[in-house]
């Protein structure tokens, strides 16, 4: 069965700081990943997705992940964070029929002025 | 943003009643799904239909019913609430189903609590 990992619950940044947000997953085939961002209160926006090809994908709001096959993983970065970033971010991985997301159980991100 | 409302925004009932939430869209997605979110548990999917009238189950279906008489409602029944449904539900669609093409977008939640 798949399975995602999200080993950090909460992570706290200064603004302007460099933020890289861990995932990692489980499954028998060629992964396709996303991660989602959920404001406080809000449902969940798609930031950025994996199918194949380059394994850094870029997303919205200046986010991108680096799909690694050999450690399982699919981090999200962003070079400099904005108080606006303040969210939690959710990983997933679709199954092979893609009708299931499988979730990670979240990272909450917190900026420091 | 994708056209999903769901309703009601907030409820809380008391154990052994009956509650059904409803989504709702616009976007004439033929894919919709319920997940519930609990802390440390991400989002789960409960069902998700792949038309008018089919459904089938995910991973936490025990508890839950679903129907789908049009294309733009999504309902999901709670038939005796109990207080392990007490959570937030998601609604999600998407337009196809393939892993190379598929983009689930989210509704705003429902935050059910049963007493």
């Amino acid at each position: 069965a798949q399975s995602v990992t999200q080993p950090d619950i909460h992570i706290t940044v200064s603004e302007g700081a460099s933020l890289e947000l861990r995932c990692n997953y489980s499954y028998g085939a060629t992964p396709y990943l996303f991660w989602y961002v959920q404001s406080p209160g809000q449902g969940l926006q798609l930031l950025l997705k994996y199918f194949s090809g380059d394994t850094l994908v870029q997303g919205i709001k200046g986010f991108e992940a680096e799909f690694k096959r050999s450690q399982s993983s699919f981090n999200l970065r962003k070079p400099s964070v904005h108080w606006s970033d303040a969210a939690e971010y959710f990983c997933a991985v679709a199954n092979n029929a893609g009708n299931m997301l499988t979730f990670g159980g979240g990272t909450r991100l917190m900026v420091k002025p | 943003d994708a056209g999903i409302t769901q309703s009601p925004r907030h409820k809380v009932t008391e154990t052994g009643t009956p509650v059904t939430l409803r989504c709702h869209q616009t976007e004439n997605h033929r894919y919709m799904y319920w997940y519930r979110q609990d802390p440390g548990h991400g989002l789960r999917l409960i069902h998700y239909s792949y038309g008018v009238k089919d459904t089938d189950k995910g991973e936490v279906s025990d508890g839950y019913s679903v129907s789908r008489s049009k294309t733009e409602d999504f309902l999901l029944t709670l038939e005796s609430a109990t207080s392990s449904q007490t959570s937030v539900y998601f609604c999600a669609i998407s337009e196809s189903l393939g892993r190379n093409t598929d983009t689930q977008y989210f509704g705003p939640g429902t935050r059910l609590t049963v007493l």
